[in-house]
């Protein structure tokens, strides 16, 4: 069984370009998380989708963040435009269950460079 | 204030020998608590989950502990062996929707 996937690995983007991420999750999880680790900081929680829903986007810094999961498969998120601080590691997790009991299985990251 | 600290922030051991890793929490209200090893350029992998109701878990050479009194877990490597050379990551499950809160993790180095 394929585990998560992200992609790109990594990108380097100029202040003021758009950047967007790709998550796909385990097949059947109807639950997928995004997080992001900035440079010496802890890993943060930014949203959570139940299939197509958002669930709890209270980790989103702004709106220059956009995530979406159409259908209920795959998720991307988009920011537009990037900033300086928008640099870091982007993982994305999928889980059968909303939490309690339930694995988080995470994928490699996207590491994203805004210069 | 981060609701997850951890300690130390880094450590070096010798291959073969034991170590812990400390953690605490003030995630509220708090569901489980969690321990996930990453490895470097790659996402976090778990390795236990707790109920405030659970004591201790093992996995193979790990074994957590959790006080919910005190609110500490710790995480206990056994045999040390370089595959070991990881960040390792406490999290907090706050309510039931699982939205994980992280401590900063600590960087383990197992030396021959």
């Amino acid at each position: 069984e394929a585990g998560v996937t992200q992609f790109p690995s990594h990108s380097v983007i100029e202040k003021g370009q758009t950047v967007t991420l790709r998550c796909d999750p385990i097949s059947g999880h109807d639950n997928l998380y995004w997080y992001r680790r900035v440079m010496g900081k802890e890993i943060k929680f930014l949203l959570h989708f139940v299939k197509e829903s958002k669930q709890d986007e209270s980790g989103m810094p702004n709106n220059r963040f956009l995530a979406e999961r159409t259908g209920g498969t795959y998720s991307t998120l988009k920011v537009q435009p990037a900033e300086l601080e928008d640099s870091g590691v982007y993982f994305c997790a999928s889980s059968q269950g909303p939490g309690l009991g339930y694995e988080q299985y995470f994928g490699p990251g996207t590491r994203l460079t805004v210069t | 204030k981060n609701q997850v600290e951890q300690s130390p922030q880094s450590l070096i051991i010798l291959e073969g020998k034991n170590c812990t890793l400390q953690c605490n929490y003030t995630v509220s209200p708090f569901s489980n608590l969690r321990w996930y090893k990453q490895d470097t350029g790659r996402g976090p992998v778990s390795l236990t989950i707790m109920t405030f109701s659970e004591n201790t878990k093992s996995n193979g050479r790990y074994t957590a502990t959790l006080d919910a009194d005190t609110k500490q877990s710790s995480l206990h490597i056994t045999a040390s062996q370089l595959s070991d050379s990881a960040s390792y990551i406490c999290t907090g499950l706050a309510g039931s929707w699982g939205k994980l809160q992280f401590g900063a993790g600590t960087q383990v180095v197992v030396t021959p």
